[in-house]
């Protein structure tokens, strides 16, 4: 079973409308969570960074939430962009020696206008 | 922000031959290097984990005989898939990073097609 747990797995929104995306994970111990915007045929780019003692961190219209009582996450996006469409992964950085990544399947999202 | 860059960005060959793909850290210096593997619609899986100067460490059920790994340097990574199948078909993405605490930095990835 995986460890990071994304929702939905596809969703389509219009331009200039809201969106959350949810992420749960189940790993331990913790040492930090990403979100990555992932476009087709690139490699993903880190859009927030937040540790165990973080809420709440923003870029620009992205804004991510974390719980680490509750082990959840969300990214938000206000007033998407058509540029938004893209794949959105939530990492989970163990706190091991390694620090080893652990990826969610990612949520396809397309803005259409 | 720091950037890593992969050659090819896209590669086409024919059955039984060998690829390389270059990774390179293009402003600092990686003490280790990361290589995943993306199939469509799924998220990147990790192949193999390479500190510079050191032999690689391969995730469970990536043979290491075929997926040959050298970090020769601190700015450069090359992943070889050797006698390539149809199977290895997918998008090889790679990271770099300074120190354990530092965050990842990914490449734009490299396209592998064999025919």
């Amino acid at each position: 079973k995986n460890q990071v747990e994304q929702s939905p797995q596809s969703l389509i929104i219009l331009e200039g409308k809201n969106c959350t995306l949810q992420c749960n994970y189940t790993v331990s111990p913790f040492s930090n969570l990403r979100w990555y915007k992932q476009d087709t045929g690139r490699g993903p780019v880190s859009l927030t960074i937040m540790t165990f003692s973080e809420n709440t961190k923003s870029n620009g219209r992205y804004t991510a939430t974390l719980d680490a009582d509750t082990k959840q996450s969300s990214l938000h996006i206000t007033a998407s962009q058509l540029s938004d469409s893209a794949s959105y992964i939530c990492v989970v950085i163990v706190a091991d020696s390694w620090g080893k990544l652990q990826f969610g399947a990612g949520t396809q999202v397309v803005v259409t206008p | 922000g720091a950037v890593v860059s992969q050659h090819p960005s896209r590669v086409i060959c024919k059955s039984g031959t060998s690829v390389k793909i270059e990774c390179r850290s293009l402003d600092f210096q990686a003490t280790t290097m990361f290589w995943y593997r993306q199939f469509p619609k799924q998220s990147l899986m990790l192949m193999a984990t390479s500190n510079e100067g050191s032999k690689a460490t391969y995730e469970q059920g990536v043979e290491k005989d075929k997926f040959l790994i050298n970090h020769a340097s601190l700015t450069l990574s090359t992943l070889t898939v050797t006698s390539a199948h149809p199977e290895d078909s997918s998008f090889y993405i790679c990271s770099a990073r300074r120190t354990t605490l530092e965050t990842q930095y990914f490449g734009p990835g490299t396209r592998l097609l064999v025919l």
